[in-house]
């Protein structure tokens, strides 16, 4: 079985401070990670994604992730907040369980101050 | 390239009506899945068709609710008849193969279902 538990259903920063959205995942198979960000009226777009190899990703418009495993973490950081980054963001695993099929946290809505 | 296309995009009923939601996906891509949002809470996944047949539809509900995907192009999700609890958005994503498990997601901007 997998889940994912995202730390904070808001957060608020300043533009120009770090950010750091926090994810945990439970797998049971080797672990696909990635987040999702869904800006407002519109669909998911994806932000970054792990796979294999590298544990630090870099994604889209300045983002990264670490992939640590012995903290069955994923937390997306990026070292200089927009205000274009206001969003909900979305953490999510997958991986083979009989089929695939791709598991979603409950989202971590980020707002960014001026 | 058009997207992931949703229709309605809000759609307001009465407890006990029925209600039909689109999802029409990416051309070309085989799978397509379905899943919900209720208010706050985690993006649950409701089932995956892999062109017109039902590949896993272990999220669903109860069988108040209906999809089909009649020729492997777009899909329908039906409530049949609506409860209060069936509020939330519902939404569509497709993919081109289903046996990558890092394969790309394309989420339609979904259907905000009311039900009062």
């Amino acid at each position: 079985a997998q889940s994912v538990t995202q730390l904070g259903s808001h957060v608020s920063v300043s533009e120009g401070a770090l950010v750091l959205l926090r994810c945990n995942y439970s797998s049971s198979v080797p672990p696909y990670l990635f987040w999702y960000v869904q800006y407002p009226n519109q669909g998911l777009q994806l932000l970054l994604k792990y796979t294999t190899g590298a544990t630090l990703v870099k994604g889209i418009n300045g983002f990264e992730a670490e992939f640590k495993k012995s903290e069955t973490s994923f937390h997306l950081t990026k070292p200089s907040a927009h205000m274009s980054d206001a969003a909900e963001y979305f953490c999510a695993v997958s991986g083979y369980t009989g089929g695939f099929k791709t598991i979603f946290g409950a989202g971590t809505r980020l707002f960014v101050k001026a | 390239e058009a997207g992931v296309t949703q229709f309605p995009s809000h759609s307001v009923i009465e407890k006990g009506q029925t209600v039909t939601l689109r999802c029409d996906p990416i051309s070309g891509h085989d799978n397509l899945y379905w899943y919900r949002r209720v208010m706050g809470k985690e993006i649950k996944f409701l089932l995956h068709f892999v062109k017109e047949s039902k590949q896993d539809e272990s999220g669903m509900p109860n069988n108040r609710f209906l999809a089909e995907r009649t020729g492997g192009t777009y899909s329908t999700l039906k409530v049949q008849p609506a409860e209060l609890e069936d509020s939330g958005v519902y939404f569509c994503a497709s993919s081109q193969v289903s046996w990558d498990p890092n394969e790309k997601l394309f989420f339609g901007s979904g259907t905000q279902l009311s039900v009062l």
